[in-house]
Parts: C-alpha cells; sequence; structure tokens
C-alpha cells in the first residue's frame, strides 16, 4: 500500500513548455486535489474531484488543467508554464468529503525559468 | 468555514508536552477541527480532528473549549521529530470538499 504517489518529485521547465504532474493512490478514495505551495504560505487548492469524471476548479485554477479518467489517478497539466507557477504541488486523496483524514503525497517541485 | 488564528511559532523542550493553541470564534455548530502537520517541506499530515468532545489519539490530544471557540493540540512527550508547522482548520463536515484551508500555521520547535 503505497499511499499517494507523485512523479516527478522535481522538475526544471522553461517559460512556454507543457508538461503533467502525475499523481496516483492506491487506497481507492474517491476524492482527490490538487494543492500548490509557495514560500511562507499555506497550501492553496487548485483543482479537485468527487470522483472518476467529475473535477471542478479550486481558489487558484488558472494555467492547470486535470481530468480523472480513473479512481487510481489524477494528473495535472500545465498548459503553458510561467515563472509564476513555480512552487511546490501536492496531491491529497480522501476516503469521502467528510470526516476522514486527507493523505497527502511527498509533492513535486517545479521550478519554471 | 470559519477563519483560525495561531501563534507564528512556538518552542518545547523535548520530551515535555506541546501545548499548540488555536482560535476558532466565529465557528459554527457543524463545523469539525482538523489539525495537520508538515515536516519540512512533505506532504502534510493528519493529525487529530474533534467536533466538540476532546479527543486523543496514538499521535496527540485534542481539547475544545466548551463554547468551541479555541481549542488545543497537545503532543504528551514532544521529540525533535515532532518540529514541524502545524495547521489548525475547521471545515464542514461533507461540504466543501478539497478545501482545507491552510493558513500560516504554527512553527513548533523542539529543542535537545
Amino acid at each position: 500500500n503505497a499511499g499517494v504517489t507523485q512523479t516527478p518529485k522535481f522538475q526544471v521547465l522553461k517559460t512556454g513548455q507543457s508538461m503533467t504532474l502525475q499523481c496516483a493512490q492506491d487506497m481507492n478514495h474517491e476524492y482527490m486535489s490538487w494543492y500548490r505551495q509557495d514560500p511562507g504560505m499555506g497550501l492553496r487548492l487548485i483543482h479537485y474531484s468527487v470522483g472518476a469524471g467529475i473535477t471542478d476548479q479550486g481558489e487558484v485554477p488558472n494555467g492547470y488543467n486535470v481530468s480523472r479518467s480513473t479512481t487510481e489517478d489524477f494528473p495535472l497539466r500545465l498548459l503553458s508554464a510561467a515563472p509564476s507557477q513555480t512552487s511546490v504541488y501536492f496531491c491529497a486523496s480522501s476516503y469521502d468529503a467528510g470526516v476522514t483524514e486527507a493523505f497527502f503525497g511527498q509533492g513535486t517541485r517545479l521550478t519554471v525559468v | 468555514d470559519a477563519k483560525t488564528t495561531q501563534p507564528p511559532s512556538m518552542d518545547c523542550a523535548e520530551g515535555r508536552a506541546a501545548n499548540l493553541p488555536c482560535n476558532h470564534s466565529t465557528i459554527s455548530g457543524n463545523e469539525y477541527v482538523y489539525w495537520y502537520r508538515q515536516i519540512h517541506s512533505q506532504g502534510p499530515q493528519y493529525i487529530i480532528h474533534g467536533l466538540k468532545n476532546n479527543e486523543t489519539n496514538e499521535m496527540a490530544s485534542l481539547i475544545i473549549t466548551e463554547d468551541r471557540k479555541s481549542s488545543t493540540l497537545i503532543l504528551p512527550h514532544a521529540t525533535l521529530r515532532d518540529t514541524a508547522v502545524y495547521y489548525c482548520i475547521v471545515r464542514v463536515w461533507g461540504t466543501s470538499y478539497g478545501k482545507l484551508t491552510f493558513g500560516q500555521g504554527t512553527i513548533l520547535t523542539v529543542h535537545p
């Protein structure tokens, strides 16, 4: 049982490049989400999903796309990377929208130059 | 979701209890109090949650005041590995999924 796995751990992109951050969970959780964390700040929600085929925007969705074709995977796509997207990205999953705890991945540290 | 207020930093001696306060004076009757921590830029880790009764698990205890306007997370015997940023979050059950609103948290430093 690996929990929430994020790949890659580190990535450097040039401005304008696109890439996909991968997130996979093996706990059969319905709910998954993406956060970004900038230096000295708390986590901010980018997008979330309440189940396969269902996604919605969070607090800071601009510049990012998501899809949820399976329960296990929730990739985050950067369409045209900008320096403002330099951040640490965390994926999380939980069993439901209720009281249960959220499990977080170890993060992807992205630098856009 | 209700806003929370935490001290920016606290210190604790190893082996002593660490008591981390959180103010949530605008909390509603159906809002839970959650605590997470983040160790050195790792992914946040769930610690404990509660509604109105005090709660205890293998990691910590959560004490919620009777009026529910504040709470305290207690790490009974802090170790160096407990040095982390601790986040107090208030959230309505069953709604606002994904919207765990993380504030600045409290940086807890445990000293030898």
